[in-house]
């Protein structure tokens, strides 16, 4: 079985700052983890995946998540937020071989001006 | 890319009506395609697998009698949601994977809001 905790279900940064949006995964089995961003009544994009290469995945818009198999979590960042960032994130799980993706509550992304 | 289209993008019925919301591949082959809804302000819940010529595989507490799903092509399935009641309204988004050389890529659809009133 997997599961997915995202802390904090909204964050708010100022514009320019450093974005965290926390991420932590359990899983009986090696997983592969996501990040997906959904705007407002839109579907789901992906921003980036962890496939077991490089633990420190660079995604789409400047994301960028790191895999600590040892923290086991999968934190996504970037250096510095636009207005355009704002938008809820889901992190997501799956074990390695399966499709069936478990997701997380979502945390809503404001950015302030 | 690929691209996963879902019809009607939005639905209103009135109650007790059933309503039939398609979610095709575009510009491939989809063996295996997933239903989620997802409540306001709430994460996706998966709802059922679709798989190609055989009969879905349903989430626990999830009325299969309700929501009917058929995938009777490789690039269409249709979940149809009968007698629906308010409790039902709800955004539906759909989810194909496509086959490649580093496994399996998968692709959302852009997902469809039902409103029973």
């Amino acid at each position: 079985a997997q599961s997915v905790t995202q802390l904090g279900s909204h964050v708010s940064v100022s514009e320019g700052a450093l974005v965290l949006l926390r991420c932590n995964y359990s899983s009986s089995v090696p997983p592969y983890l996501f990040w997906y961003v959904q705007y407002p009544n839109q579907g789901l994009q992906l921003l980036l995946k962890y496939t077991s290469a490089a633990t420190l995945v660079k995604g789409i818009n400047g994301f960028e998540a790191e895999f600590k198999k040892s923290e086991t979590s999968f934190h996504l960042t970037k250096p510095s937020a636009h207005m355009s960032d704002a938008a809820e994130y889901f992190c997501a799980v799956t074990p390695r071989g399966y499709q069936k993706v478990t997701f997380g509550t979502g945390t809503k992304l404001q950015v302030i001006p | 890319g690929a691209v996963v289209s879902q019809h009607p993008s939005w639905v209103i019925c009135k109650s007790g009506t059933s309503v039939k919301i398609e979610c095709r591949s575009l510009d491939f082959q989809a063996t295996t395609m997933f239903w989620y809804r997802q409540f306001p302000k709430q994460s996706l819940m998966l709802m059922a697998t679709s798989n190609e010529g055989s009969k879905a595989t349903y989430e626990q507490g999830v009325e299969k009698d309700k929501f009917l799903i058929n995938h009777a092509s490789l690039t269409l399935s249709t979940l149809t949601v009968t007698s629906a009641h308010p409790e039902d309204s709800s955004f539906y988004i759909c989810s194909a994977y496509r086959e490649s050389g580093l496994g399996y890529e998968q692709y959302f659809g852009p997902g469809t809001r039902l409103t029973v009133t």
